[in-house]
């Protein structure tokens, strides 16, 4: 069972136009939604998180969007820029009290920003 | 601060080989992870550590193991290699914490790319 559903698994963007990555989750128990960022031959890295009690959060360029009751959350990236070319992969964990919280991932959403 | 190393960074193993790979982190992090990455995947998490002398199984642990013997060092061995075991393996390492000291970011490595042949 895939805890995580994340798409698409591809998304080519204009310079200058508004990328979006959606991901869905099934376990209520998560209360941690981070992004990752991966660039070819590297580790993935943090890009930004969210918990359930705010619907949204900025940082620069990105936004991640929540919805508590949809199970749902996307990353959008904001007047995309060729550099932002990498393999993106949402994530979900459970509150440390609840136990061992290793993160769950996506599958990862291959974005290509093109001149 | 090197963050998190890992150890080596390329292998070609031959069917039936064993092998070991490192992980190190000098962020005195409690939590630590071995995840291997495959195309169209995602990341997926072999075996991982709440601390030292401590490892737990995680999501696809058949025909790997691992020992946590230093709280720095988390040891992934592979010990009768096949070729389904060929992937890029990344480790990775988190600080406990609770309430307002609560951390989640996982920290990666640069990972391993290991080739079974």
């Amino acid at each position: 069972q895939q805890q995580v559903k994340q798409s698409p698994q591809s998304l080519i963007v204009q310079k200058g136009g508004i990328s979006i990555i959606n991901c869905a989750y099934e376990n209520t128990a998560f209360d941690y939604f981070p992004w990752y960022q991966q660039f070819p031959g590297k580790g993935p890295a943090l890009l930004i998180a969210i918990r359930p009690d705010v619907s949204e959060k900025k940082e620069g360029r990105f936004t991640i969007s929540f919805n508590k009751s949809a199970k749902q959350f996307s990353l959008h990236i904001m007047d995309s820029q060729p550099g932002d070319s990498a393999t993106y992969f949402c994530a979900a964990s459970r509150p440390f009290f609840s136990g061992n919280t290793p993160l769950v991932f996506g599958k990862g959403t291959r974005l290509s920003v093109i001149a | 601060n090197a963050g998190v190393t890992q150890t080596p960074k390329f292998r070609v193993l031959k069917t039936g080989q064993s092998m070991t790979l490192l992980c190190a982190q000098d962020m005195n992090h409690e939590y630590m992870y071995w995840y291997r990455q495959d195309p169209g995947m995602g990341l997926r998490l072999i075996h991982y550590s709440v601390g030292e002398g401590t490892t737990a199984k995680g999501e696809v642990p058949d025909g790997y193991n691992v020992s946590r013997l230093k709280k720095q060092n988390f040891l992934l061995g592979l010990e009768s290699a096949a070729p389904s075991q060929t992937s890029v393996y990344f480790c990775a390492s988190r600080k406990r914490g609770t309430g307002r000291h609560r951390t989640d970011t996982q920290y990666f490595g640069p990972g391993t790319r290991l080739t079974v042949l």
